[in-house]
């Protein structure tokens, strides 16, 4: 199956600081691409996706673009809020329709 | 869209007692249903997961066992609890064969004390 690398954490920033978490996967052909967020206490939220080569996912503020030369999906935000502080997790889909999940990066974000 | 019910939202449980977790899911119909665990600080395992009704496949081997009684009902049950079994464990669903995402419940704190 596939496998993912995650940067690691914890991440400790200050608002309005850049986000960069770096995600890198081995796979077989060209799976989809996500990044899930854990808030504390909940479980995984779908944060964005990318289906196909040079596809950028974005949602509330976050982008990550899919790299097939690279075999990365990066995510970042250009300006970070408190309530961005959560677990990040990137995730190749498998051929075989189970989720990949990376170590996951803690980020932390201080007013 | 489809929701996904779990229960307990916690659980603290001795050791050598048995245990079931129960998740059921609305809004879709023949799911692809998962049990992951995500212990402390670590990411999160895939325990099982089944593409149909009796249908279940183990990723790892576990005191742990799954059972899919209906389409969408999946439990997680163990004859008697480790201590090694506390975490928190995520019950998913992935709806159709194409790009969809996987979709997360609240998921189980369970202590084994």
């Amino acid at each position: 199956g596939n496998s993912v690398t995650q940067m690691e954490g914890p991440v400790t920033l200050s608002e309005e600081a850049f986000l960069t978490i770096n995600c890198t996967y081995t796979a077989t052909g060209y799976p989809s691409l996500f990044w899930y967020v854990q808030y504390p206490g909940e479980g995984l939220q779908l944060l964005l996706k990318a289906t196909k080569a040079d596809d950028k996912g974005s949602n509330k503020g976050f982008e990550a673009t899919y790299r097939k030369e690279t075999t990365s999906f990066h995510l970042e935000k250009g300006s970070v809020q408190v309530s961005d502080s959560a677990v990040y997790f990137c995730a190749p889909l498998n051929n075989d329709y189970k989720l990949s999940f990376g170590a996951g990066t803690t980020v932390t974000v201080r007013a | 869209s489809q929701t996904i019910h779990q229960w307990p939202a916690t659980l603290v449980q001795p050791v050598g007692s048995p245990l079931s977790l129960e998740c059921t899911v609305e809004g879709t119909s023949n799911p692809n249903l998962y049990w992951y665990r995500q212990a402390a600080g670590r990411g999160l395992q895939l325990l099982f997961y089944s593409v149909g009704i009796g249908q279940i496949s183990s990723e790892v081997p576990q005191n742990l066992s799954a059972s899919r009684p209906q389409d969408r009902q999946f439990i997680l049950s163990s004859k008697k609890l480790l201590l090694s079994d506390s975490g928190f464990y995520l019950c998913a669903c992935m709806n159709g064969w194409d790009n969809s995402p996987l979709h997360f419940g609240n998921g189980t704190r369970l202590t084994v004390t």
